[in-house]
């Protein structure tokens, strides 16, 4: 029944190790994101997918990689893991093409706390 | 262009009344209102899309002013159910298409 839901929950793992966080929709929604919410609880957008095609990639270190194998999943793999990628990391999906998101309000997974040692 | 929230953080008791505001230092084309609680996902509010457009939500309702390019979230009669961080997002007219969120509100309801 859940619109968009994230696996896992919570990530703990050591510096330099590689992770994967899952993200899938059942609400038929055209575009996809990963925002990341630091301790100060700023939201800041990451990536953004639209029918399996990347439309925003912000200023993200490349050791983040997104992949959206079909409109309804977007992962993310996160490569040398540091101690700032500590954070709460939510997936969050859109009605709409291109301009969806002027219109659309975004429904947003429960999140992935991913702690870094 | 972060759009910028004021107050940072409000306290209220149960029954009183509150305005968030957000603005932007560029055009808007719309503005999100979102709620989070501690520990939970932002949650929906309001989407404004046009100059001067008011919406409500229960007892919480918004307005946007296209020409002062901010809007304003007001909460009337507050309940504890309120308590949570209030963010606003915002989107500009040419602007790539991504919603960039303020950096919150956080709003306490005691009893």
């Amino acid at each position: 029944d859940t619109a968009v839901s994230q696996t896992p929950k919570y990530l703990v793992t050591q510096m330099g190790n590689d992770k994967s966080i899952k993200c899938e929709q059942n609400l038929g929604h055209d575009t996809m994101y990963w925002y990341k919410q630091d301790s100060k609880k700023f939201l800041k957008i990451m990536f953004s997918y639209n029918n399996k095609e990347l439309i925003i990639n912000e200023t993200v270190p490349n050791r983040f990689s997104p992949k959206s194998p079909d409109k309804a999943h977007l992962n993310l793999h996160i490569n040398s893991l540091e101690l700032g990628d500590s954070a709460v990391y939510f997936c969050a999906s859109s009605q709409g093409g291109g301009r969806g998101v002027y219109n659309s309000p975004l429904h947003f997974g429960n999140g992935t706390r991913l702690t870094v040692t | 262009q972060q759009p910028v929230q004021s107050p940072q953080a409000v306290i209220l008791r149960e029954g009183e009344d509150a305005v968030i505001n957000c603005s932007s230092s560029k055009a808007l084309y719309s503005v999100h209102w979102y709620r989070q609680k501690h520990g939970e996902a932002p949650v929906f509010l309001m989407i404004l899309l046009k100059g001067g457009e008011q919406k409500g939500h229960e007892k919480i309702s918004a307005s946007f002013n296209e020409k002062k390019q901010q809007s304003s979230l007001y909460l009337t009669a507050s309940q504890l159910s309120y308590s949570g961080t209030y963010f606003c997002g915002t989107s500009w007219r040419g602007g790539s298409e991504k919603l960039v969120f303020g950096k919150g509100t956080k709003l306490t309801v005691n009893p």
